[in-house]
């Protein structure tokens, strides 16, 4: 069947350097990606979404970037801090019907960053 | 607010055993779901409700019943516990997932191991 994987399993960068962490789908019906932020121990954080007719969207220290051509999607996180460093999962959805009902969550990545 | 709350933390059983997750929400969100997670993998839902009274199934739903007689309570029960059911179980609400923002609240999560 059709899923959310990551090309990265495993992310190490020094502090304050920008992190980029990828993600590929294959549901080409899909046409809403989230990112989540898993800390150890606690449920996943939402960070920031991505509608399919957008291919940027930016928050605070952290950009999402849409590629429909290729089916990727990345979360960049800027001057990235010890408390950045968790397990990140992108999800998918598709917004028509019951489809906007679940999510298809990636495998993750895991980011360590490095004092 | 407190948010999602799940009980309990951590649960054994044995196989065969039967037991019941709980999940409360007091944010008044319509949307509630369950989703098991696996080390190394990602979320994989189970069962989701999208307002009192209304269940449905997801991705593994197989070993496992809902029911949603309150907009708050949304629990999980394991029927006949077996070893594949070993995994860490998060509870989820959201205001309403036909909305664009599709930002759900996790809870912390029952860790549960079947011997």
């Amino acid at each position: 069947g059709e899923s959310v994987g990551l090309h990265l399993p495993t992310l190490s960068v020094q502090e304050g350097d920008n992190s980029i962490i990828n993600c590929a789908y294959s549901n080409s019906a899909s046409d809403y990606f989230i990112w989540y932020k898993q800390e150890s121990g606690k449920g996943p954080q939402f960070i920031i979404d991505i509608r399919s007719n957008m291919d940027k969207r930016q928050g605070q220290r952290v950009t999402v970037l849409l590629n429909k051509t290729v089916k990727h999607l990345s979360l960049q996180i800027a001057a990235t801090q010890p408390g950045d460093s968790a397990v990140y999962f992108c999800a998918e959805t598709s917004d028509s019907g019951a489809g906007s009902y679940q999510l298809t969550f990636g495998k993750g990545t895991k980011l360590s960053v490095i004092p | 607010n407190a948010g999602v709350t799940q009980t309990p933390k951590f649960q054994v059983l044995k196989t065969g055993q039967s037991m019941t997750l709980q999940c409360a929400q007091d944010m008044n969100h319509e949307y509630m779901s369950w989703y098991r997670q696996d080390p190394g993998m990602g979320l994989r839902l189970i069962h989701y409700s999208v307002g009192a009274g209304i269940t449905d199934q997801g991705e593994v739903p197989n070993g496992y019943n809902v029911s949603r007689s309150t907009t708050e309570d949304f629990p999980l029960r394991l029927l006949s516990a077996a070893p594949s059911q070993t995994s860490v179980y998060f509870c989820a609400s959201s205001p309403d997932p036909g909305t664009i923002i599709y930002e759900q609240y996790f809870g912390p999560g029952t860790r549960l191991t079947v011997t």
